[in-house]
């Protein structure tokens, strides 16, 4: 069964205090793997896309990588604006309805001054 | 600057109304999406379409229909509200592979509370 799983569920840290947060999954017929930001209240705001193994995005203080079998979130020296949910989506695309984004259930980033 | 446009933040209906939520975007994409999101379960798909006119049931599609007449626009009806379907909608859209990026873009969301 496709499913992508996040962890851990919840981090907190202080502020520079760098860590790294996993997506790992188990999805056939891959077209891209998705990372977003999601503030409370808030819908999800795109951060990257990763598409082959091997393949690394960067952005401020967030770097993304992708292996055949997970993906990870690396934060350096995060501050407390960089506080929210990250969610990881696989999308798998085929024929009629065999096309669909599995998310992760999230993790919940907590960033201490 | 990319735009998913949710017609509501915040909407209170009564049990048994029939309730529209609207959905706009600007990017010319062919998938749209709604899904609904509620604690510790995450993001649910319940419908989308990757055409005008076309639709494809999610994973909980039960309460719920959906109207694609334009290609920006993707509504979500709910024939007679319950209870069960207070949550969070959000809206998103994307393009196909082979088109372009394949990353989903959200709308704000509504936040729907059924009384």
């Amino acid at each position: 069964e496709d499913q992508v799983t996040q962890s851990p569920e919840a981090l907190r840290l202080q502020e520079g205090e760098s860590s790294s947060l996993n997506c790992s999954y188990t999805v056939s017929g891959l077209r891209g793997l998705f990372w977003y930001r999601q503030d409370p209240g808030k819908g999800p705001e795109f951060l990257f896309t990763l598409y082959s193994a091997g393949e690394e995005k960067e952005k401020e203080r967030l770097k993304a990588t992708l292996t055949k079998k997970e993906s990870f979130l690396h934060i350096t020296a995060p501050k407390p604006e960089d506080s929210a949910t990250y969610l990881c989506a696989v999308l798998r695309w085929g024929a009629g309805n065999n096309r669909k984004l599995i998310w992760g259930l999230g993790t919940s980033l907590a960033v201490n001054p | 600057d990319v735009k998913v446009t949710q017609s509501s933040r915040y909407l209170v209906k009564r049990t048994g109304e029939k309730v529209f939520l609207e959905c706009v975007q600007d990017m010319d994409h062919e998938n749209m999406f709604w899904y609904r999101q509620d604690p510790g379960l995450g993001l649910r798909l319940i419908y989308f379409s990757y055409d005008v006119k076309m639709k494809e049931k999610g994973d909980i599609p039960e309460g719920y229909s959906v109207s694609r007449e334009k290609k920006e626009r993707f509504s979500l009806i709910l024939e007679s509200a319950s209870t069960n379907q207070t949550s969070m909608y959000l809206c998103a859209s994307s393009l196909s592979p082979g088109q372009g990026n394949t990353e989903a873009f959200f709308g704000q969301g509504t936040r729907l509370t059924v009384v």
